[in-house]
């Protein structure tokens, strides 16, 4: 069956610090996989989309890997601030436009 | 960036009754939107695919006589909950394609069926 995997326990991290969560799916062949985050009783809002031919990708603090042998993704928050707070969710897209298929989402907690 | 509205963000009715649920690209036009429910603490799901023009698709498992979906026109989606009971009680969120291969996805509605 199909599944995209993203730890459920909350990740807390002291400000400053790096951030990495994981993204791992099964029995998915993702042209783009991305990465959003919501903030509660919020929509997501996109932050970083990876092509299936990329293995990087950045912006600003934040960087995406794809390694689609693995079949996983990791999304790095760098020099972590306490607004960095908030459930960060990836979604697996098959083609370009079609629907988003969603992780379960880890929430982040920086610490000050 | 583009902009994708929700009205209204929360809305509390009776069991039994039905609501509507609108969602708009502001600064854009899209041909497709689709329809995500988020329960609490858990993940986004899709519902349907709005397409302006023609019938919405429905994923597996969701009831098209319930949840009823017209694409009115290339920027706006609306999106019924049918005789709504508590179990639809949900975050009921919409998107929008826009430029690549992004999404843009509303603020969401609040739904509590009582």
């Amino acid at each position: 069956s199909q599944k995209i995997e993203q730890n459920s326990e909350a990740l807390n991290i002291q400000e400053g610090k790096t951030a990495t969560l994981t993204c791992n799916y099964t029995n998915y062949s993702p042209a783009y996989l991305q990465w959003y985050r919501q903030d509660p009783g919020r929509g997501p809002v996109f932050l970083l989309l990876i092509r299936e031919n990329e293995k990087e990708k950045r912006k600003e603090r934040l960087k995406v890997t794809f390694d689609t042998t693995l079949k996983q993704s990791l999304f790095h928050i760098t020099a972590s601030q306490p607004a960095d707070s908030a459930t960060y969710l990836c979604a697996l897209e098959e083609a370009a436009g079609n629907k988003l298929t969603f992780g379960g989402g880890t929430r982040v907690l920086v610490k000050p | 960036g583009a902009v994708v509205s929700q009205h209204p963000s929360r809305v509390i009715c009776k069991s039994g009754t039905s609501v509507k649920i609108e969602c708009r690209s502001l600064d854009f036009q899209a041909t497709t939107m689709f329809w995500y429910r988020q329960f609490p603490k858990q993940s986004l799901m899709l519902m349907a695919t709005s397409n302006e023009g023609s019938k919405a698709t429905y994923e597996q498992g969701v009831e098209k006589d319930k949840f009823l979906i017209n694409h009115a026109s290339l920027t706006l989606s609306t999106l019924t909950v049918t005789s709504a009971h508590p179990e639809d009680s949900s975050f009921y969120i919409c998107s929008a394609p826009g430029a690549g291969e992004t999404q843009y996805f509303g603020p969401g509605t609040r739904l509590l069926v009582l």
